[in-house]
């Protein structure tokens, strides 16, 4: 499976926006970009994935480069709510296996 | 609907022992998965199960073993542990084994001392 590159942690302030980078140059035609994030003792939550074109929904947006080797997770109105450990992870829904390989991540700091 | 819930919510067992955690999935999903997440580090696949069949296995050793049932609710056994067991044990159910949207519950915390 093609890994990532995440920064490992990240801050903002409350109410701006945060841009979570993730860096995936090996990703193959096949692959989706997925975003999850983890609360302090969650379990992680599925935010976001697209394949190409940029996507958004009602907790973030994802923004793909043209030549999807990386990609940016979007939180509009960063809340404290948000701090999380945020996850990039590639996966090919035809693969022979439907797990998740989850990376270190971004912890992402938000600051009132 | 009902998410995916785990229990116990915390264990603590001596090493050696055996141990059997419990996931309810969430209504409507045929596949679970579970996964180990020690301390400061993102979560690994152990296995998978659809349609009470395993549908593939990280690297993990076998006394780590898993059961789904026809309710597609499922069990994950530790058996012969080991102090290095001791993590947040996560699973997730889908719908399908081709979503990459799974759904996970809170965990359960395993000590071994």
């Amino acid at each position: 499976d093609a890994k990532t590159t995440q920064p490992n942690s990240m801050e903002s302030n409350e109410e701006e926006p945060v841009h979570l980078p993730c860096n995936h140059s090996t990703i193959s035609g096949t692959d989706y970009i997925h975003w999850y994030r983890q609360l302090p003792s969650q379990g992680p939550e599925y935010v976001i994935h697209g394949l190409t074109s940029n996507v958004n929904n009602r907790m973030a947006s994802l923004a793909i480069a043209e030549d999807r080797k990386s990609s940016t997770l979007i939180l509009h109105r960063a809340t404290l709510r948000d701090a999380a450990v945020y996850y990039c992870i590639l996966r090919d829904p035809g693969g022979s296996q439907g797990n998740l390989i989850f990376g270190k991540g971004t912890k992402l700091s938000v600051k009132p | 609907e009902t998410g995916v819930t785990q229990s116990p919510t915390h264990l603590i067992k001596t090493r050696g022992q055996q141990v059997t955690l419990r996931c309810s999935s969430q209504s409507g999903h045929n596949t679970v998965s579970w996964y180990q997440q020690a301390l400061g580090q993102g979560p690994q696949f152990i296995f998978q199960y659809y349609r009470e069949e395993e549908n593939g296995r990280g690297n993990f050793p076998p006394r780590f073993s898993g059961l789904q049932f026809p309710n597609y609710s499922s069990e994950l056994n530790v058996n012969a542990l080991e102090l290095d067991d001791s993590a947040l044990y996560l699973c997730a159910s889908s719908l399908g084994v081709s979503s990459g949207e799974q759904f996970f519950g809170p965990g359960t915390r395993l000590t071994v001392l």
